[in-house]
């Protein structure tokens, strides 16, 4: 069974500009959450997709979007790059909505 | 909306001792509730959950930890620590049935053991 995996690992972006970050849910799961944590704070709610629609958000402004395909991997998009944006953003799968979450590796943005 | 709080950021403690990280939620509905661990340099991982049934769950690797409804709280516990529990734990809370199922996590417990 695959777990969770993002990509890229790493990325390295300047102010202004767009970002999309991607994830492969873990076999079976039809949610996916989106979070973003800051160095050494707790990981950020950004979003979340069931079964392809949106279930929740965050407090995150609208230049963070996202997506949920069929086969319920997900993209997260940033545009308009700002210094804040620097930090790991999380993947995580369930196999429901509420059930214990399947984290990825993340993927680690410097935002410059 | 629910919040969280774990109410140590950093707990030391020396190996073989026990240690409690504390969590705190609020929430208008019933939840789950759930323990993760983050490893230097690695992702987070399920510790220990609890959806209903048994007010006690345990981990395999010893941590147990005990849903209080009429306090709101979820400490976790371990009675004897070993060097390889130095990690963070973060506290997590979904709301369940009748609620909206985002997840809210805490800020963070940094459990330091020291030999």
């Amino acid at each position: 069974e695959t777990g969770v995996t993002q990509s890229p690992t790493h990325l390295i972006k300047t102010r202004g500009q767009q970002v999309t970050l991607r994830c492969s849910s873990q076999s079976g799961h039809n949610t996916v959450s989106w979070y973003q944590q800051a160095l050494g704070q707790g990981p950020q709610f950004i979003f979340q997709y069931y079964r392809e629609e949106e279930n929740g958000r965050g407090n995150f402004p609208p230049r963070f979007s996202g997506l949920q395909f069929p086969n319920y991997s997900s993209e997260l998009n940033v545009n308009a790059l700002e210094l804040d944006d620097s930090a790991l953003y999380l993947c995580a799968s369930s196999l429901d909505r509420g059930n214990e979450q399947y984290f990825g590796p993340g993927t680690r943005l410097t935002v410059t | 909306a629910q919040s969280v709080t774990q109410l140590d950021s950093q707990v030391p403690v020396f190996e073989e001792a026990p240690v409690e990280l504390r969590c705190n939620y609020s929430s208008s509905v019933s939840v789950y509730l759930f323990w993760y661990v983050q490893y230097p340099n690695q992702g987070l991982q399920l510790l220990l959950k609890y959806l209903s049934g048994s007010t006690l769950v345990e981990s395999i690797n010893g941590f147990e930890a005990e849903f209080n409804k009429s306090q709101t709280s979820f400490h976790l516990r371990k009675p004897s620590v070993h060097i390889s529990d130095t990690a963070e734990y973060f506290c997590a809370v979904s709301e369940g049935p009748g609620g909206s199922y985002i997840p809210t996590f805490g800020r963070g417990t940094s459990l330091i053991v020291h030999p």
